[in-house]
């Protein structure tokens, strides 16, 4: 089973609205990341909080963490129709003394004009 | 410009043939990755390496082989007995350290077709 599950798993708002998507994992984490994806393209890392970091801000995104119940969020404030992507969460995970990073399926994001 | 460069774009395979896909990165990162993408799926770890001359199994490796020679190479071969192979291959590489908060790097991918 996955790790991580994004909601939703696709979106379509209008452009200059916010969107928020969501990631929720199962096991305790070192850190979790997004990264966006364009059609086919390389994934680009965007914004890391670490476990013990609640909230994290970077240009017009705003990322959560909940660990308690083990969940995050990226808002992107006042979308434009280039923030048109995949977006993943990843989970940060020790696992014999090596890091390894849990993608979650996505979540298709599309700015409308 | 550091970076990391996966080479071909595309490639298509025969079925029975092996495939080698090629990862190269000059961020002097010591670990680096290799994942596999299914359309409108998320990505699924197939091999990673730590270090020069080891390396482990993710979770699906069955049907691939890695080598890690040297510190800026890490390719991938996709075996014959890799049954269902057609997917998009994505290679990352990060600082390594027991508890990194970097992100991962990742390459433009390559586009596997069996024909």
């Amino acid at each position: 089973s996955q790790q991580g599950e994004e909601d939703p798993q696709a979106l379509s708002i209008q452009e200059g609205e916010n969107a928020t998507m969501n990631c929720s994992y199962k096991t305790s984490i070192n850190n979790l990341q997004w990264y966006r994806q364009n059609s086919g393209r390389a994934l680009v890392h965007l914004i890391l909080i670490r476990s013990n970091e609640r909230e994290k801000h970077s240009g017009r995104l705003r990322v959560t963490l909940d660990t308690s119940k083990k969940s995050s969020s990226l808002l992107i404030t006042a979308s434009r129709a280039a923030d048109t992507a995949s977006y993943f969460c990843a989970t940060a995970l020790i696992i014999q003394g090596a890091q390894k990073l849990v993608f979650g399926q996505g979540t298709r994001l599309t700015i409308n004009p | 410009d550091g970076g990391i460069t996966q080479s071909p774009k595309y490639l298509f395979r025969k079925e029975g043939q092996n495939v080698t896909l090629s990862c190269e990165q000059n961020l002097n990162h010591d670990a680096m990755y290799w994942y596999r993408q299914d359309p409108g799926q998320g990505l699924r770890l197939i091999y990673y390496s730590q270090i020069v001359n080891d390396f482990q199994k993710g979770d699906i490796a069955e049907g691939y082989s890695v080598s890690r020679e040297k510190k800026e190479s890490f390719p991938l071969t996709v075996t014959s007995a890799q049954k269902n192979p057609t997917a998009f291959y994505l290679c990352a590489s990060s600082i390594d350290l027991p508890i990194s908060n970097y992100g991962y790097t990742f390459g433009s991918g390559t586009r596997l077709t069996v024909v």
